[in-house]
């Protein structure tokens, strides 16, 4: 699986969108991106995954460069429910193999009131 | 609700006395898995499950045991644990070919 780089740490003010870059340079081209979050201590929740079309749902946008060697998640109206340490992650789709989910450092992200 | 549930949520327990975590799902999943969760270490794959009687070993499967008897049950066996097997563990499904994994709540075990 394509290696991952988040940056560490990231505020976001309540309300307002927040960002959360991933560089993924060495994805391959049947490699999708996932994001996952996990709220302190609690199981890691899925919020998107994309191969590299722009994506959409109830939780996030996932936007993909055309180049496909990074992307942003969106979390458009950030709440304090939001802070949590998000991960970006690259991978082939579940199909065929049910190898780990490679969870790196991941971005905390604390939204602030 | 569809979802994965661990049991128990909190165990702590003594060096060498056998404990069983139980992981079950509601959701018809094919795939299960097993990770443990260490400060500084991220999130570990200890075993996982691709069907019934389908096992095989992740990044960390050594004083472990799995078995998959039924497709909704995945229970993780500690034969005779030790203090380095204090972690914080998850259970998860998947549907194959599915978008993603859904984890449990977690189970924090202390080996004293």
């Amino acid at each position: 699986d394509a290696k991952t780089t988040q940056p560490p740490s990231m505020d976001c003010a309540e309300g307002r969108a927040a960002n959360l870059p991933c560089n993924h340079s060495t994805i391959s081209g049947n490699e999708y991106v996932y994001w996952y979050r996990q709220i302190h201590s609690q199981g890691p929740q899925y919020i998107i995954h994309g191969l590299k079309n722009n994506e959409t749902n109830e939780m996030a946008s996932l936007i993909i460069t055309e180049d496909r060697k990074s992307s942003t998640l969106i979390l458009p109206h950030a709440t304090l429910r939001d802070t949590a340490v998000y991960y970006c992650i690259v991978r082939l789709l579940l199909s065929g193999s049910a190898r780990q989910l490679t969870f790196g450092s991941g971005t905390q992200l604390t939204v602030l009131p | 609700e569809a979802q994965v549930t661990q049991n128990p949520r909190y165990l702590i327990t003594v060096t060498g006395k056998k404990l069983t975590v139980t992981c079950s799902q509601n959701m018809n999943h094919e795939y299960m898995s097993w990770y443990r969760q260490d400060p500084g270490l991220g999130l570990r794959q200890i075993y996982y499950s691709m069907n019934v009687e389908v096992t095989d070993k992740g990044d960390v499967p050594e004083g472990y045991k799995v078995s998959r008897k039924e497709k909704r049950n995945f229970p993780l066996i500690l034969e005779s644990p030790s203090p380095n097997q204090t972690s914080l563990y998850f259970c998860a499904s998947s549907l194959r070919g599915g978008r993603g994994y859904t984890f449990g709540s977690g189970t924090r075990l202390t080996v004293v």
